[in-house]
C-alpha cells in the first residue's frame, strides 16, 4: 500500500455521532497532519501531531498516534452537518525535507 | 486570520501554452511549497523553496516546470509549455520555520489545459 491511506474511503453518519477516521503510513515520520478538504476547495489545516505525542485534542477533534503501528486516527465528536468533507492525513517523513506525503482521503458525510 | 493567496482561482489555456499560477504565502513565512491535486487523486508534492532556491523537487516537476519568489511577497510557479494532463488543482502552501512544521495552503488554481 502507499504512505498515507485512510479507511474507510467514505463515512455516512447522523448530525451529533462522533466520526473516526484511520490513516496508516509507511516511514518514519516527524510528524502527521490532519486536512479538512470541502468538494472542490482549499485545504484546511486541522491538526498536527509529532512524532514523540501519543494524543492531541483540538475543539471537538482528537487525533492519535501510534509510532509501533504506523497509524494515527481522527477522531469528530457531536458531528455536525458542516463537518462534511473530505479528510486527509500527511505525512512529514523523516529525512524528507518535510514535504508532505497525502493520503487517498476519507469522505465524510454528515446527514441531519 | 493571515493566510496564504491564490490567484487566479481558475485558468484555463490551451496545450503549448505558458501559465503562470501566483501565490501570496503568509507573512514572515519562511517555507514555501506547491503541490497539486489531479481531480479525484491524491495531493502530490511538486517543489519546496527556501532561501530563494528550490530545496527538493519531485518527478513531477521537471523542466516545463519553475518556481520564483520575485519580490517580498509572491511566489509563482510558472508552467512554459501546459500539457493535457497538466490539468489539476494547483495549491500552494507555506510554513513559519525550523520549529513550527504545520504547512498552511492556499485555496488552489483549478488549472484546466484544453
Amino acid at each position: 500500500s502507499q504512505q498515507g491511506e485512510e479507511d474507510p474511503q467514505a463515512l455516512s453518519i447522523q448530525e451529533g455521532e462522533n466520526a473516526t477516521m484511520n490513516c496508516s503510513y509507511k516511514t518514519s515520520i516527524n510528524n502527521l497532519q490532519w486536512y479538512r478538504q470541502n468538494s472542490g476547495r482549499g485545504l484546511v489545516h486541522l491538526i498536527l501531531i509529532r512524532s514523540n505525542e501519543r494524543e492531541k485534542h483540538s475543539g471537538r477533534l482528537r487525533v492519535t498516534l501510534d509510532t509501533s503501528k504506523k497509524s494515527s486516527s481522527l477522531l469528530i465528536t457531536a458531528s455536525r452537518a458542516a463537518d462534511t468533507a473530505s479528510y486527509f492525513c500527511a505525512t512529514d517523513a523523516r529525512g524528507g525535507g518535510n514535504k508532505l506525503t497525502f493520503g487517498t482521503g476519507t469522505q465524510l458525510k454528515v446527514e441531519l | 486570520e493571515p493566510e496564504v493567496t491564490q490567484t487566479p482561482s481558475h485558468q484555463v489555456t490551451q496545450m503549448g501554452q505558458e501559465v503562470i499560477l501566483r501565490c501570496v504565502p503568509i507573512s514572515n513565512h519562511l517555507y514555501f511549497y506547491w503541490y497539486r491535486q489531479i481531480l479525484g487523486q491524491k495531493v502530490e508534492f511538486l517543489v519546496s523553496f527556501y532561501n530563494n532556491e528550490i530545496s527538493e523537487k519531485s518527478e513531477i516537476f521537471d523542466d516545463q516546470f519553475s518556481v520564483e519568489r520575485p519580490d517580498g511577497s509572491n511566489f509563482t510557479l510558472k508552467i512554459r509549455s501546459t500539457k493535457l494532463e497538466d490539468s489539476a488543482m494547483y495549491f500552494c502552501a507555506s510554513r513559519p520555520g525550523i520549529t513550527y512544521n504545520e504547512q498552511f495552503f492556499g485555496p488552489g488554481t483549478r488549472l484546466t489545459v484544453l
